[in-house]
């Protein structure tokens, strides 16, 4: 079945880039998301790309998409403390209703 | 209130005991969404309501578990003769749709431990 594969655990100094890694199995996917999940919170939609698309930067944050390997990575430059979370990749499977998600990146940020 | 709503927040319960837990979705989202997230695990798709729809209940572990939306708003996730292995965060989202972005509001979660 579709599976979302990501790293369980990422470490980086405060000021340095993060990037998360995403792979997955369903090439029908349209939308890829990246979600976070701050301790003890739910989680919030963080951004998102369109299958068309390779690239989608948003101030500190850049998605790539390389549909052709079913990558797809998150880049958070400058990397600050407040973004110690954990961060889940998921994706459509064809339709809205239910999304595969992966395990999700747990990002430690050392001052 | 503004976001998704749980309760309760925790709950602890003895085996074999029924619990349910309650979910208020956004003001206006005709999508709501159960999952179940466990330690170590990523999240696991429980069931889907959309409108007056059958809800996909694909996702339920075992027919212990039930849910329901009354009136399209509130739902409630039913887990009876509770188990050890059921202990986990049970999180509700919500969702315009249909949605362009496929954007899910999520809440807090409720906590669930079976002892």
């Amino acid at each position: 079945g579709e599976d979302v594969e990501q790293s369980l655990f990422l470490s980086v100094r405060e000021g340095d880039s993060s990037v998360i890694n995403c792979t997955y199995t369903d090439s029908s996917s349209t939308y890829l998301y990246w979600y976070k999940q701050e301790p003890g919170a739910g989680l919030q939609l963080l951004t998102y790309i369109f299958s068309n698309m390779d690239m989608k930067q948003d101030q500190r944050l850049t998605v790539l998409l390389n549909k052709k390997d079913k990558h797809l990575s998150l880049r958070i430059a400058d990397t600050q403390t407040g973004d110690s979370a954990i961060y889940f990749c998921a994706v459509n499977a064809g339709n809205n209703r239910k999304l595969i998600w992966g395990l999700g990146t747990s990002l430690a940020v050392n001052p | 209130g503004a976001g998704v709503s749980q309760s309760p927040s925790n709950k602890v319960t003895e085996k074999g005991k029924d619990v349910e837990l309650r979910c208020d979705p956004i003001s206006g989202h005709t999508a709501l969404y159960w999952y179940r997230q466990s330690l170590g695990q990523g999240l696991e798709f429980l069931i889907y309501f959309q409108g007056n729809s059958a809800p996909d209940k694909s996702g339920l572990p075992s027919d212990r578990f039930s849910a329901e939306r009354t009136g399209g708003s509130v739902s409630t996730l039913t887990i009876q003769r509770t188990q050890q292995e059921d202990s986990a965060v049970y999180l509700c989202a919500s969702s315009l749709a249909p949605t362009n972005t496929g954007e899910l509001f999520f809440g807090e979660g409720s906590r669930l431990t079976v002892l």
